[in-house]
C-alpha cells in the first residue's frame, strides 16, 4: 500500500531564509505533485513531476523528484510572507492511478 | 473560463437531513473527484468517476453517495447516515484517470 509522508508537518521561519520540505513515499511511483491551499480556499497546483530526476522551479520554490529514493524536495529560497500557506505532495499509484496525499506542511513566514 | 465550479460555497445543515452539493466542470475532463477535508487534515477521497455512468468508492464513502450521469456533473449528497458531515468537501478533475488534479472552490458543510 503507498503511504505518503511530509515533513515537518509544521514550520516558522523568518523571511529571507531558506528551508526544503521533504515528501517521502513507500512504492514506486513516477509521477508526484505538488499543491498550495491558502486559509480557507481550495488547492492550487504547482508543480508536476513526471520522472526521475524532474526539476521545476518557479519563483522562490523549487521541487525535485528521486524516484530512487521516493523523495521529493520542495525548496524555498529567501522566503517571502507571501509564500505562507499549506503545501501538500501528492503521489500517483502506479496500480490505480489514484492520488495518495502528504499530511501538508503548514508554512508560516514571518516578516 | 474554463474550471470548475462547486455550490453552494457554504451550506448548514441539520441533523437528519441529506444535502446535495454541486460540482460543474467545462474542462472536457473524463475523471471526477470528491475529497473530504477537516481542519488542519489533509485530503480524504470519498468517490471518484473515471467516465460517465460510473464511480467507485473511495476511502470514506460511507454516508455519501454520487451520480454521473453527464460528463460534466458530479453531485454528492451527504445523506443522515454520514455520522460526522461537517467539514470542507473538494471536487476536482483530471483528463484522464491519472494525472494532475484542478480543483473547484469548496463547498464547507455545517451541520448544526
Amino acid at each position: 500500500e503507498l503511504k505518503v509522508e511530509q515533513n515537518p508537518l509544521f514550520l516558522s521561519m523568518q523571511e529571507g531564509k531558506n528551508y526544503t520540505i521533504y515528501c517521502n513515499y513507500s512504492t514506486t511511483s513516477d509521477r508526484l505533485y505538488w499543491y498550495r491551499q491558502d486559509p480557507g480556499k481550495s488547492l492550487e497546483s504547482l508543480f508536476v513531476l513526471l520522472s526521475n530526476g524532474a526539476v521545476k522551479q518557479e519563483g522562490r520554490l523549487m521541487a525535485s523528484l528521486d524516484t530512487k529514493a521516493r523523495l521529493s524536495t520542495l525548496h524555498i529560497t529567501a522566503a517571502v510572507h507571501d509564500l505562507s500557506a499549506t503545501y501538500f505532495c501528492a503521489v500517483e499509484s502506479d496500480s490505480n492511478y489514484q492520488l495518495i496525499w502528504g499530511a501538508g506542511t503548514k508554512l508560516i513566514i514571518k516578516p | 473560463d474554463g474550471g470548475i465550479t462547486q455550490s453552494p460555497k457554504y451550506l448548514f445543515r441539520k441533523e437528519g437531513q441529506n444535502v446535495t452539493l454541486s460540482c460543474e466542470q467545462n474542462l472536457n475532463h473524463d475523471a471526477m473527484y470528491w475529497y473530504r477535508q477537516d481542519p488542519g487534515q489533509g485530503l480524504r477521497l470519498i468517490y471518484y468517476s473515471q467516465i460517465v455512468n460510473d464511480f467507485q468508492k473511495g476511502d470514506i464513502a460511507e454516508g455519501y453517495s454520487v451520480s454521473r450521469e453527464k460528463k460534466e456533473s458530479f453531485p454528492l449528497t451527504v445523506t443522515s447516515a454520514q455520522k460526522n458531515p461537517t467539514a470542507f468537501y473538494l471536487c476536482a478533475s483530471s483528463p484522464g484517470p491519472a494525472g494532475e488534479l484542478f480543483f473547484g472552490e469548496g463547498s464547507r458543510l455545517t451541520v448544526l
